[in-house]
């Protein structure tokens, strides 16, 4: 079982709200990754982290930002919340030097109203 | 651009049987290419992976092959069971230097019939 966590599950929120996305690990990875999945399709990478202090952008252009500030938690918000944003957002962490595997999070359901 | 992408949306298949699922690539210059598996409700869950300087990688039940002739990858799933029923994704990391940039593809839905 992956020590990674999501908060919360399940969102939903109107427009222009400002909102934050919880991703926590307890395996003390590097890396942690923000993932977008609409229903039955495929995981879009929005961000990524190689450590404290380290933030990138993913293939898929996203209107969010995240943080670094401890190793264990990987913070995604957005400022205003739009429709447009209703998804389900999966968090992940990996250590390369115990191989490939990216342990994922439950996810967050959101949806903007 | 470049995309990972599968070549069936859903496979259904007689519980026993055995299940192919297939995935085409187009970054030749992928260091691996790794598996998961997402049931409802969940996060994908890692099933295997394979090196791109291997073609055959074998787990309990699942083999994978690779070949990078055609940049085409594929999951085989032996004597599959009603546990097996998810969807599939294949992942390839796209980084640089091994900073495992993990990039997914659409997804291939596995059914499995009694």
């Amino acid at each position: 079982e992956a020590d990674i966590y999501q908060t919360p599950r399940y969102l939903v929120i109107g427009t222009g709200k400002k909102i934050t996305l919880e991703c926590s690990q307890t395996m003390g990875h590097d890396k942690m990754y923000w993932y977008q999945q609409d229903p039955g399709m495929e995981l879009h990478l929005i961000h990524y982290s190689y450590g404290v202090n380290s933030t990138e952008k993913g293939d898929l252009s996203s209107e969010s930002t995240v943080s670094r500030i401890r190793t264990e938690h990987f913070p995604l918000t957005l400022e205003s919340a739009r429709p447009s944003h209703t998804s389900q957002y999966l968090c992940a962490s990996s250590d390369p030097g115990l191989g490939t595997e990216a342990f994922f999070g439950q996810g967050t359901r959101l949806t903007v109203v | 651009g470049e995309s990972v992408g599968l070549h069936l949306p859903t496979l259904s298949v007689q519980e026993g049987d055995n299940s192919i699922i297939n995935c085409a690539y187009s970054n030749s210059a992928s260091d691996y290419f790794i598996w998961y598996k997402q049931e409802s409700g969940k996060g994908p869950q890692f099933i295997i992976d394979i090196r791109s300087n291997m073609d055959k990688r074998q787990g309990q039940r699942v083999t994978v092959l690779l070949n990078k002739t055609v940049k085409h990858l594929s999951l085989q799933i032996a004597a599959t069971q009603p546990g097996d029923s998810a969807v599939y994704f294949c992942a390839e990391n796209r980084g640089t230097s091994g900073t495992y940039k993990y990039i997914f593809g659409t997804g291939t839905r596995l059914k499995v019939l009694a």
